[in-house]
């Protein structure tokens, strides 16, 4: 099964809003949480991540929170902006040992000036 | 330093084709991944390595695909006999996984396979 899952393939969203991105995932061995950036054409680049012994990280405009009773984390991004628009990934892995890393299918972002 | 290097970045075939894609990890690099990424959609983890073993390739269609890294470095992507449902950009990663501080995933440009 899906390892990693989010809920809304695509979001739209005026310049300058607040619009949070939801991921959930099944294994509860998982001990590291990530967003990734996906322009069109070019490879996903790491946006923020947050390891399992904090429950928020926040890095200028974007905030991860982790709900790990919920097996739930989510991405919080504040007055948006047109370059925002992209694909987000969330990813999630476990980190004893090897390193291994699942993402979900994607949230296509739009932002309209 | 160079990043991922993946070649080809493009691959046009015919059903029941073979085809390889190749990857050249960030230096120092001991964990490669393999991701398959339909359009649309998120990478698929297809394989990885911690050096040259095979750590999960659980979710490899082994029948028709074989991915191997003999030396800890280089790795080969090899689709035996493609499928039109193969189509996909193919992503090769790697990581350090000797920083436990340091997880990010450094991707190259992907190849973009069309099976016809």
């Amino acid at each position: 099964g899906q390892q990693v899952k989010q809920s809304s393939p695509s979001l739209t969203v005026q310049e300058g809003g607040i619009l949070i991105l939801n991921c959930d995932y099944e294994n509860d061995m998982f001990d590291y949480f990530a967003w990734y950036k996906k322009y069109p054409d070019n490879s996903p680049t790491l946006l923020i991540s947050v390891r399992s012994n904090v429950d928020k990280r926040e890095d200028g405009r974007f905030t991860v929170f982790l709900n790990k009773s919920g097996k739930h984390f989510s991405l919080h991004i504040t007055a948006s902006q047109p370059e925002d628009t992209a694909v987000y990934l969330c990813a999630a892995g476990s980190n004893t040992g090897y390193q291994n890393f699942y993402f979900g299918k994607g949230t296509s972002l739009t932002v309209i000036p | 330093e160079a990043g991922v290097t993946q070649s080809p970045r493009y691959a046009v075939l015919q059903e029941g084709q073979a085809v390889s894609f190749w990857c050249d990890p960030i230096s120092g690099h001991d964990t490669l991944y393999w991701y398959q990424q339909p359009r649309d959609q998120g990478p698929q983890l297809l394989v990885y390595f911690r050096d040259e073993a095979v750590i999960d390739n659980s979710q490899l269609p082994s029948d028709r695909f074989s991915a191997v890294r003999p030396k800890g470095t280089n790795s080969t992507l090899k689709i035996q006999s493609a499928k039109q449902g193969d189509t996909a950009t193919y992503l090769c990663a790697s990581s350090s996984g000797t920083d436990f501080s340091n997880e990010r995933l450094f991707f190259g440009h992907g190849t973009k396979l069309s099976v016809l």
